[in-house]
């Protein structure tokens, strides 16, 4: 069975950072494309980032370029998302999601969701 | 980039069909996935491509796509159906995934 757990939310001041997991099982995770998805508060979903199973190519959306970074340890079944510079509107359930199909290099079809992790940016 | 535009709102009497859309230039090169979110829940995968039902998904819901329009349809509604619905694609360059802005569906 398919399994993604994330962790690493909670409360942070803006400026500051967190560092999100998300720990796979049920499938060998280097041979799908990966993302994350977050939805603020009573909003729509919003893709924020994608990756290949190998990791070498990485997809971001332009407003978190150069502060949220998308990456993995195939060896240890995890994806991370490392949030740097956070702001308010980086608020919201932070979901990770496996791709349907086997070695695409972008996440196309969003099979499996995590049941997501809170991060709430606020002084 | 691009957009994918759905519509907020969409009510059903139980046992009827309803028909939701997605509009987005987009889809005219990608075709769209569909995900179902209850209140509370992580979004679940009910579509994909032309018409393919993910493994578990019932038979009631189905899929299409013209020009720049995928349409999600339930045929004869049921009270559990009543819930967000999202589309997504890849965008205009093939390097990032969009999402509509999802369409709250009830059951009536």
């Amino acid at each position: 069975e398919v399994q993604l757990l994330e962790s690493g939310g909670g409360l942070v001041q803006p400026g500051g950072s967190l560092r999100l997991s998300c720990a796979a099982s049920g499938f060998t995770l280097r041979n799908y494309a990966m993302s994350w998805v977050r939805q603020a508060p009573g909003k729509g979903l919003e893709w924020v980032a994608g990756i290949s199973g190998s990791g070498a190519d990485t997809y971001h959306l332009d407003p978190v370029k150069g502060r949220l970074t998308i990456s993995r340890d195939n060896s240890k079944n995890t994806l991370f998302l490392q949030m740097d510079s956070l702001r308010a509107e980086d608020t919201g359930i932070y979901y990770c999601a496996r791709d349907l199909s086997m070695n695409r290099l972008l996440p196309e079809h969003l099979a499996y969701w995590g049941q997501g992790t809170l991060v709430t940016v606020s002084s | 980039s691009s957009e994918l535009t759905q519509d907020p709102a969409v009510s059903v009497a139980l046992g009827q069909t309803v028909r939701i859309t997605c509009q987005g230039d987009s889809l005219r090169i990608y075709y769209a996935s569909w995900y179902q979110q209850r209140p509370g829940q992580a979004p679940v995968f009910v579509m994909y491509g032309k018409n393919n039902r993910p493994s578990g998904i019932p038979d009631r819901f189905s899929g299409s796509s013209s020009g720049n329009t995928a349409s999600l349809t339930i045929t004869g509604a049921q009270a559990e159906d009543e819930a967000d619905y999202y589309c997504n694609s890849r965008d205009s360059s093939g390097n990032l995934l969009i999402f509509g802005g999802g369409t709250k569906l009830t059951v009536l």
